[in-house]
């Protein structure tokens, strides 16, 4: 069985602040992905990054980078320099084929204040 | 091109009534999914259709709940007999066959009196 777990309910920083959410994932297939979603105020879940399970090149895009290590079953998000606009709840995600469904954990509120 | 669209975008109907939740998934899409958030919850995963058969029912919480899907196209999520515990937000996603990434529609958000 699947499992994503994100220890962080509620995170809040100070704009400009770096911060990084943490997401652990439980599986026993040797092939999966890795997702990260941002679900804004509107409701509507945004895609973000997927990763391969054979792919643990860290990936950056602009002020988001997420840091893949299968050695501890961990797939952390760090948002640099934080703006208002980046809050919303962030959901992990892990399915193990294409076509396959998504576990999600149970997400993090981000309040970034100004 | 469009995202994925649902309807109705709210609502709200009374014990016991039956109700029907309809997703138009990316055009060429082959997979959808539907999920369900309760408030302050992550996604659960309710069911999964590939094409118009559904391999993945597992989700689905009781018989009440049933849905079905035209060709590569809408499909329709059924709730009869609905209860206050199904008072959520329906989401619908779609993705391509090969292509592991879903996206989602704006959702249904559902309330049961």
């Amino acid at each position: 069985a699947q499992k994503v777990t994100q220890a962080q309910t509620e995170i809040s920083v100070v704009e400009k602040e770096d911060v990084t959410l943490d997401c652990v994932y439980e599986t026993r297939d040797t092939t999966y992905y890795l997702f990260w979603y941002k679900q804004p105020p509107s409701g509507e879940l945004v895609f973000l990054i997927r990763r391969n399970s054979f792919d643990e090149q860290n990936e950056i895009s602009g002020r988001y980078s997420w840091n893949f290590q299968k050695s501890t079953s961990s797939f952390n998000f760090t948002i640099t320099a934080s703006q208002v606009v980046d809050s919303a709840v962030y959901f992990c995600a892990l399915s193990e084929n294409a076509g396959n469904m998504l576990t999600f954990g149970g997400g993090t509120r981000l309040m970034v204040k100004p | 091109g469009a995202g994925v669209s649902q309807s109705p975008s709210n609502k709200v109907t009374e014990k016991g009534k039956d109700v029907e939740l309809r997703c138009d998934p990316i055009s060429g899409h082959t997979a959808l999914y539907w999920y369900r958030q309760r408030l302050g919850q992550g996604l659960e995963f309710l069911i999964y259709f590939q094409g118009n058969s559904a391999p993945d029912k597992s989700g689905l919480p009781s018989d009440r709940f049933s849905a079905e899907r035209t060709g590569e196209s809408v499909s329709t999520l059924t709730i009869q007999r609905t209860q206050q515990e199904d008072s959520a937000v329906y989401l619908c996603a779609s993705s391509l066959a090969v292509r592991p990434e879903q996206f989602f529609g704006p959702g249904t958000r559902l309330t049961v009196l």
